[in-house]
């Protein structure tokens, strides 16, 4: 059973290109976080989805970020028009609960806006 | 606003001594707390747990204590091994949601 799988694991965009970042839950997870690690900070909280629901996106900016959760497929963080401040790690975890206990990481998504 | 606190960016002990990592909070409405363990260029993985209605719990080398009074946990490690060199995060909860709150982590070297 494959953990939760993030891709791609590193990416490079210059500033006011698009990002996609892609999280495939662990089987079985109906329930996808995506977090997001600037240098020398903690994990800060963005969204959780379920399937084809947003179901908390209070700490997504609110512009140019959105996220989906299809479906058939991933789950999508899209990020428009990067500029040199999104460049962090941005993780997703999956849960097999809402609640916060039960989740598994995936390795991250490095972004780096240049 | 940070609602999780570990104010010591760093640790360094002795193999075989104990490790006492630190996190304090200003939310009293937690319902449980986590560490999590990281290494570079991977994800977080969960270590040990303890809800707010415990004072300690248990799980092979790893202990971790909670002081409500205070807003203070601490997580023990004895005996501390090389292979323990990670960042750890704490993080919480609440019930009522799902979404964790992490410190800023602290780096934790073991040396042989």
């Amino acid at each position: 059973n494959a953990g939760v799988m993030q891709n791609p694991r590193h990416l490079v965009r210059r500033r006011g290109q698009e990002a996609r970042l892609r999280c495939s839950p662990m089987k079985g997870h109906s329930h996808v976080y995506w977090y997001r690690q600037l240098p020398e900070e903690g994990l800060k909280f963005m969204v959780y989805l379920q399937k084809e629901n947003i179901i908390d996106e209070s700490g997504m900016p609110k512009e140019r970020f959105s996220a989906e959760f299809p479906k058939e497929g991933p789950s999508i963080l899209r990020i428009q028009q990067v500029v040199r401040g999104d460049s962090a790690a941005y993780f997703c975890a999956s849960s097999p609960f809402g609640t916060g206990y039960g989740y598994t990481f995936g390795s991250g998504t490095r972004l780096t806006v240049v | 606003d940070q609602q999780v606190k570990q104010n010591s960016p760093s640790l360094s002990v002795q193999e075989g001594r104990i490790s006492i990592l630190n996190c304090d909070y200003t939310n009293s409405m937690f319902d449980y707390f986590l560490w999590y363990k990281k290494y570079p260029a991977e994800g977080p993985t969960f270590l040990i747990s303890i809800s707010s209605i415990k004072d300690k719990n248990e799980d092979g080398r790893f202990t971790v204590f909670l002081n409500k009074s205070a807003k203070h946990l601490s997580l023990h490690i004895v005996p501390s091994q090389p292979g323990d060199s990670a960042v750890y995060f704490c993080a919480a909860f609440k019930n009522a949601n799902s979404k964790l709150t992490f410190g800023k982590g602290i780096t934790l070297s073991v040396r042989p």
